[in-house]
């Protein structure tokens, strides 16, 4: 199993651009989840999804959308990048409704200029 | 609100001496408390979790204790060594709509030998 695959590792943006962040697992887990984490404030849940056609927003989801056409693939959308979204992006997906152990990807970062 | 408080932010010990990190959680409804690592430039790993059914949880030198009346539970590391310095997150489930996973802001922990 590859687990939680992330892509692309980097990317720089201009302001204004859009741009989606690709996310796959082969683990058949139900909930998935995106996660941005700035120097001193954690890991803050952006969106997350408890199953195929099911999203709900997290603590900071202004400006990202997502759907969750498959149980694979959670991809995360940026329409219109700002420089307070360069950030490490993390997508992370678990077993049950994210009461069992996430398992995380790579991790994306992401700057905007 | 859906926070969870994590404390102390770094935290600095000597090889072979202990290290507590603290968390508090808002959400009564919450049962569940897991701890992830992260080492520098990688993703967080789950260390260790704790079910709201139970106490205290041990693993090797790595311990964690929930006090659902106060709500707060802490991650335990007897024994430091230098591999165990990295960032040390604290998360807990929060209801409300669907289970959410929040994350605390983290703890970066240098054991220095």
């Amino acid at each position: 199993n590859a687990g939680v695959t992330q892509t692309p590792k980097f990317q720089v943006l201009k302001t204004g651009q859009s741009m989606t962040l690709q996310c796959a697992q082969d683990m058949n887990h139900e909930y998935m989840s995106w996660y941005r984490q700035d120097p001193g404030m954690g890991l803050r849940l952006i969106h997350y999804s408890v199953g195929a056609g099911i999203t709900d927003q997290g603590e900071v989801p202004n400006g990202y959308n997502v759907s969750r056409s498959t149980t694979e693939d959670f991809p995360l959308r940026l329409l219109s990048a700002a420089p307070s979204q360069t950030s490490v992006y993390f997508c992370a997906s678990s077993r049950e409704t994210g009461n069992t152990e996430a398992f995380f990807g790579q991790g994306t970062r992401l700057t905007v200029v | 609100g859906e926070n969870v408080e994590q404390h102390p932010s770094t935290l600095s010990v000597q090889e072979g001496d202990s290290a507590v990190i603290k968390c508090t959680y808002s959400d009564s409804a919450s049962n569940y408390f897991p701890w992830y690592k992260q080492e520098l430039g990688k993703r967080p790993q789950l260390i260790i979790d704790i079910r709201s059914n139970v106490g205290e949880k041990k693993d090797q030198r790595i311990a964690v204790t929930l006090n659902k009346t106060a709500k707060h539970f802490s991650l335990h590391i007897t024994e430091t060594q230098p591999e165990d310095s990295a960032v040390y997150f604290c998360a807990a489930i929060v209801s409300g709509g669907y289970n959410k996973l929040i994350f605390g802001a983290g703890t970066r922990l240098a054991v220095h030998p």
